[in-house]
């Protein structure tokens, strides 16, 4: 089945300590992003890959690291978290960045920084 | 700034009516593609419809169809005979290309609930 998993579903954590999203999609899209969603805001771009090695800042990078080594994955690394980063996580891919691709979404990380 | 704005937080239609969600965007750029999609409690993120910026032609996907204009910048989206399975969060959203990092801008949602 075409999907993007992302895992943990659900994660509390503290202050400070360095935490990873994973993102994997198994469809070979060359486009992969990762989106926060907050009450009022809608989802916001944090960051997003082209295609393997080329990453750049979304909207709200702040306090987040990516890295895209291989095609299939994505990791989210949230170094020194902090309570502001309490939010619904998306990864989302498509099979290129032109702009009539729809993103495939993975079913969200729900995090909780304390 | 590159923005979408929906303008109605909460909306409700009773079931088999037909209910319009309304969506205001901006964007400096000429090529595009707009969306809407679905959040149901589930918080998967579900692809309602799309329409290309170029054309004229309003999109359907059975019960849904969008209104779009584009000098107005409108891409509003109705469902008509509404059912229960539609409540949900809906988001309009549009994308434009690599130049501007081929982001998904979305509104802030609009909570749709279906009355029996």
């Amino acid at each position: 089945e075409a999907q993007v998993t992302q895992n943990p579903r659900y994660l509390i954590t503290v202050t400070g300590k360095k935490l990873t999203v994973t993102c994997s999609q198994n469809m070979n899209h060359e486009y992969m992003s990762w989106y926060r969603q907050d009450p009022g805001l809608g989802l916001r771009q944090i960051y997003y890959s082209m295609n393997v090695e080329v990453t750049d800042k979304g909207d709200v990078p702040e306090g987040y690291k990516v890295s895209r080594k291989e095609k299939r994955n994505f990791p989210l690394i949230l170094e020194s978290p902090s309570p502001n980063q309490t939010s619904l996580y998306f990864c989302a891919s498509s099979p290129s960045g032109f702009y009539n691709s729809p993103l495939h979404f993975g079913n969200g990380t729900r995090l909780t920084v304390t | 700034a590159q923005t979408v704005t929906q303008s109605q937080p909460e909306m409700s239609v009773q079931e088999a009516e037909t209910v319009t969600l309304s969506c205001t965007y901006d964007t400096s750029e000429s090529d595009y593609y707009l969306f809407w999609y679905k959040q149901p409690p589930s918080r998967q993120m579900i692809l309602v419809i799309r329409q290309e910026a170029y054309k004229q032609q309003n999109a359907t996907e059975n019960r849904f169809s969008v209104n779009f204009q584009k000098a107005a910048k409108s891409f509003s989206l109705k469902i008509s005979d509404s059912q229960l399975g539609d409540a949900a969060m809906y988001f309009c959203a549009y994308r434009v290309g690599e130049t501007s990092g081929s982001r998904l801008t979305f509104g802030e949602g609009t909570q749709l609930t279906v009355n029996p």
